[in-house]
């Protein structure tokens, strides 16, 4: 199993730009999250799917930020337009339900962003 | 208010010496509490979960306690190593007869650096 894939792993642009981060979460899992980590922070939710429904989006900073999932393989996370505050880390995770006992969160390996 | 505190923020140890991580939880209802590991550059990976019936669960040379009484936890580190050089996260999760639509709540980690 390849784990969770994300892409791309680093993205600089300017501020003002459209930004989209990817996930290809694990095959089978039918959770995905997307998550942002800061030094100051530390890791944040920012909005979860369960069988590719939107089930909680109230960890999106604001309208500038949209995540769609079409489909149990893929999804992404817009960012328009894009501000120096949104230069973090962005991490994608799915899982097996919402993370119970038997089912850790697998994350992949993060979009690192810096906006300018 | 973040219901999961880590300490401490960040810890320098001799390769091949033993340290502890904290984490204090306010958490309720609590259902189970799990360590992730967090290499640089890469996202979190779960070393141990314990539900409230569990004091202690061992992976290698990390071993974890809880006391759901004090709502503390523990990680301890035996003998490290430099690849134990990351960041641990204490993640708490919410009972399932909590109201709140998600269930995990996240520390800010413990950055350690174990040097040679």
């Amino acid at each position: 199993d390849a784990g969770v894939i994300q892409s791309p792993r680093h993205e600089v642009t300017e501020m003002g730009q459209e930004v989209t981060l990817r996930c290809k979460p694990i095959s089978g899992h039918n959770s995905l999250f997307w998550y942002r980590q800061t030094m100051m922070r530390g890791l944040e939710l920012l909005i979860y799917f369960n069988n590719n429904v939107p089930i909680d989006d109230s960890g999106m900073p604001e309208d500038r930020f949209s995540a769609k999932m079409p489909n149990a393989s893929f999804s992404t996370l817009k960012i328009q337009p894009s501000e120096p505050r949104d230069s973090a880390v962005y991490f994608c995770a799915s899982s097996l339900g919402l993370g119970s006992y038997n089912s850790p969160l697998h994350f992949g390996n993060g979009t690192r962003l810096t906006v300018t | 208010k973040n219901q999961v505190e880590q300490s401490p923020q960040s810890l320098i140890i001799l390769e091949g010496k033993n340290c502890t991580l904290q984490c204090n939880y306010t958490v309720s209802p609590f259902s189970n509490l799990r360590w992730y590991k967090q290499d640089t550059g890469r996202g979190p990976v779960s070393l141990t979960i314990m539900t409230f019936s569990e004091n202690t669960k061992s992976n290698g040379r990390y071993t974890a306690t809880l006391d759901a009484d004090t709502k503390q936890s523990s990680l301890h580190i035996t003998a490290s190593q430099l690849s134990d050089s990351a960041s641990y996260i204490c993640v708490v999760s919410l009972g399932s007869n909590s109201n709140s639509g998600y269930a995990l709540n996240f520390g800010k980690g413990t950055s350690l650096l174990v040097t040679p």
